[in-house]
């Protein structure tokens, strides 16, 4: 079993639409990620989740739109896409209390988005 | 604010031969620190991590790192790569923020080996 699984794993979409890509994690873990890797491979933080909580939101324009239904779900919405938005995108998820907190994160294998 | 420096792009090296990749990092807190490696068209995967206790930690696939608290460096060794070396790897750095780790990453450095 993926332990942290991403759909779809490509799409690719015209300016201006509205794309959603999904994320799911088996792990038990509490805390959930949306990273962001341009073409020259740069990672970024996006958002992070915890127990569905909104936990870090680092400057992303509000056409980014995260949502947790559950500790083990992190979707991302798109609204209105522009061609700077094109990029992998990776989820990821973590345990984030007590000793168990190892700062490690689980990575999914991206979800690679094309706006034309 | 945390902030890692991976100082090569890219390495090629020939197959068997011994490899560094540097790593450098500024943070005003204890830290976690982490190589991560991303082969082709794949997501990220957990090479190596110190937490603490020895400075010298390795992975099972024959890599490994070594703490330097005085110079700020994590750089990754590997004695002799293989052509499955190949592969994107990432130094990063853990900071504790709002429950959340948040990992800060370099920049990359593509190892390429050749036979």
């Amino acid at each position: 079993d993926t332990a942290v699984s991403q759909t779809p794993k490509y799409l690719v979409t015209q300016m201006g639409n509205d794309k959603s890509i999904k994320c799911e994690q088996n792990l038990g873990h509490d805390t959930m990620y949306w990273y962001k890797q341009d073409s020259k491979k740069f990672l970024k933080i996006m958002f992070s989740y915890n127990n569905k909580e909104l936990i870090i939101n680092e400057t992303v324009p509000n056409r980014f739109s995260p949502k947790s239904p559950d500790k083990a779900h992190l979707n991302l919405h798109i609204n209105s896409l522009e061609l700077g938005d094109s990029a992998v995108y990776f989820c990821a998820s973590s345990l984030s209390y007590g000793t168990l907190n190892t700062g490690e994160l689980f990575f999914g294998e991206g979800s690679r988005l094309t706006v034309l | 604010a945390q902030s890692v420096t991976q100082l090569d792009s890219q390495v090629p090296v020939f197959e068997e031969a011994p490899v560094e990749l540097r790593c450098n990092y500024s943070s005003s807190v204890s830290v976690y620190l982490f190589w991560y490696v991303q082969y082709p068209n794949q997501g990220l995967q957990l090479l190596l991590k110190y937490l603490s206790g020895s400075t010298l930690v390795e992975s099972i696939n024959g890599f490994e790192a070594e703490f330097n608290k005085s110079q700020t460096s994590f750089h990754l060794r590997k004695p002799s790569v293989h052509i499955s070396d190949t592969a994107e790897y990432f130094c990063a750095v853990s900071e504790v923020k709002n429950a959340g780790n948040m990992l800060t990453f370099g920049g990359g450095t593509r190892l390429m080996v050749k036979p």
